[in-house]
């Protein structure tokens, strides 16, 4: 499914390093969200942007700063982040935020901390 | 709060049966769950979504079951084929606020 981009797909970084990850939806929807995903555990959702504007954040680390420009559009900054923060970064959309609405993902950012 | 119960092991079956995947949650009963499928390397894509006044929800080969006195849901996957090998991952809404949580997943593997 084409539906939900990201970029880039891998990214390694030193724990030093600042550096974003894209994500864009062509499906017209008005929410997105970011999870992250870690070996053999559940997804874990991060934040809920619905119509551009932050509806979750879910006790996040500030290391990690989500921005959301137009509702296409949604980007995670990453900066100084710790090895545990190694994961699979993945990025869904919905029509709109409540609760219900299946979730269109896209196939994520492998993250690699080095 | 919600905790959501999937195999942890992997089920592995012959081509052609039918593979029936478990999804178990501890406290509220939810107003509906949804399944995914997630190949590795790849992103969940939905599935299905069934509601709590609904017994049953079929599609195709797959057919998902949510009994809300047992506090489960099946997941059945009929006539089963090599290219059905995945995880599948159950979600259900938690009791407040908009959120969606999930489940480790199940890893299915499909031999022929």
């Amino acid at each position: 499914e084409t539906g939900v981009t990201q970029t880039p797909r891998h990214l390694v970084m030193g724990m030093t390093n600042k550096k974003s990850l894209k994500c864009e939806q062509h499906l017209g929807h008005n929410a997105m969200y970011w999870y992250k995903q870690s070996a053999k555990k559940p997804l874990e959702l991060m934040f809920v942007y619905s119509l551009e504007e932050r509806v979750e954040n879910n006790s996040v680390p500030s290391r990690f700063s989500p921005e959301c420009p137009n509702s296409s559009h949604l980007f995670l900054h990453l900066h100084t982040l710790q090895p545990e923060d190694s994961a699979l970064y993945l990025c869904a959309s919905s029509q709109d935020h409540r609760v219900g609405q299946p979730q269109h993902f896209g196939d994520g950012t492998r993250l690699s901390i080095l | 709060s919600q905790k959501i119960e999937q195999n942890s092991e992997a089920l592995n079956i012959q081509e052609g049966k039918t593979a029936t995947l478990t999804c178990n949650y501890t406290n509220y009963s939810p107003a509906y769950l949804q399944w995914y499928r997630q190949d590795p390397g790849r992103g969940p894509v939905f599935l299905l979504l069934i509601r709590e006044n609904e017994k049953e929800k079929r599609k195709e080969r797959l057919k998902v079951t949510f009994d809300t006195t047992l506090k489960q849901s099946l997941f059945h996957i009929t006539a089963s084929q090599p290219a059905d090998s995945a995880t599948y991952l159950c979600a259900l809404p938690m009791e407040y606020g908009n959120k969606l949580v999930f489940g480790a997943g199940t890893i299915l593997r499909v031999k022929s």
